[in-house]
């Protein structure tokens, strides 16, 4: 057990609907990192959060965006959602740069 | 940019037995770090072992070892005596160092283990 946790732990979407994902971080963490498995492949990187602000892109479209809260807690919101968006999404917490360590991740199915 | 290959999809191992997981990495950062994560079927990415650049010593975490090779530019990892829970997907990722903070971590495609009774 890391001490991040995601929810929901499943979720079925219509193609053009809204997400939100959550992650609650492991205590003291102030980096939360977020990236989508694709059935099949390695995780990708869509984002980064240090101390509230984004810290780092990676190449996913604007219409992925997240929040990162006082407590450190994040969010991951999907707008328009595509058949290609479902993945785990998986999100991981740090402290600063040291090792990264991941939830249980969210399956998200776009139907 | 990163990048990290692993060329085994899949691997079949008898319980107890070793076994190598093959990962080449290529960067132009002269610092970075090296990990392996296990992935059961749950999802979870659960963290193994870890090799910075500039480590003089190949790390090892138990019965997991990093076997790197700066000049080769590999890190594999090696299990020892295996064990049925071992069977998982396992994936090689890096992280290059940045003065910002933590870094993203690139991923290779994995490898899938079945350990055999």
């Amino acid at each position: 057990e890391t001490g991040v946790t995601q929810s929901p732990t499943h979720l079925i979407k219509t193609r053009g609907q809204q997400v939100t994902l959550r992650c609650s971080s492991q205590s003291g963490h102030n980096t939360v990192s977020w990236y989508q498995q694709a059935l099949g492949q390695g995780p990708q990187f869509i984002f980064q959060y240090y101390r509230e602000e984004e810290n780092g892109r990676g190449n996913f479209p604007p219409r992925f965006s997240g929040l990162q809260f006082p407590n450190y807690s994040s969010e991951l919101n999907v707008n328009a959602l595509e058949l290609d968006d479902s993945a785990l999404y998986l999100c991981a917490s740090s402290l600063e740069a040291h090792e990264q360590y991941f939830g249980p991740g969210t399956r998200l199915t776009v139907t | 940019a990163q990048k990290i290959t692993q060329t085994q999809p899949g691997m079949f191992v008898q319980e107890k037995e070793a076994v190598t997981l093959d990962c080449t990495y290529d960067t132009s950062d002269p610092s970075y770090g090296l990990f392996w994560y296990k992935q059961p079927s749950s999802g979870e990415m659960i963290f193994l072992i870890y090799q910075g650049s500039y480590d003089q010593q190949n790390a090892t975490e138990g019965r997991y070892s990093l076997n790197f090779q700066k000049a080769r530019k590999s890190a594999n990892l090696v299990i020892s005596a295996s064990q049925l829970g071992d069977s998982a997907m396992y994936f090689c990722a890096m992280r290059a160092r940045s003065n910002f903070g933590n870094e993203k971590l690139t991923f290779g495609t994995g490898t899938r283990l079945t350990i055999i009774p």
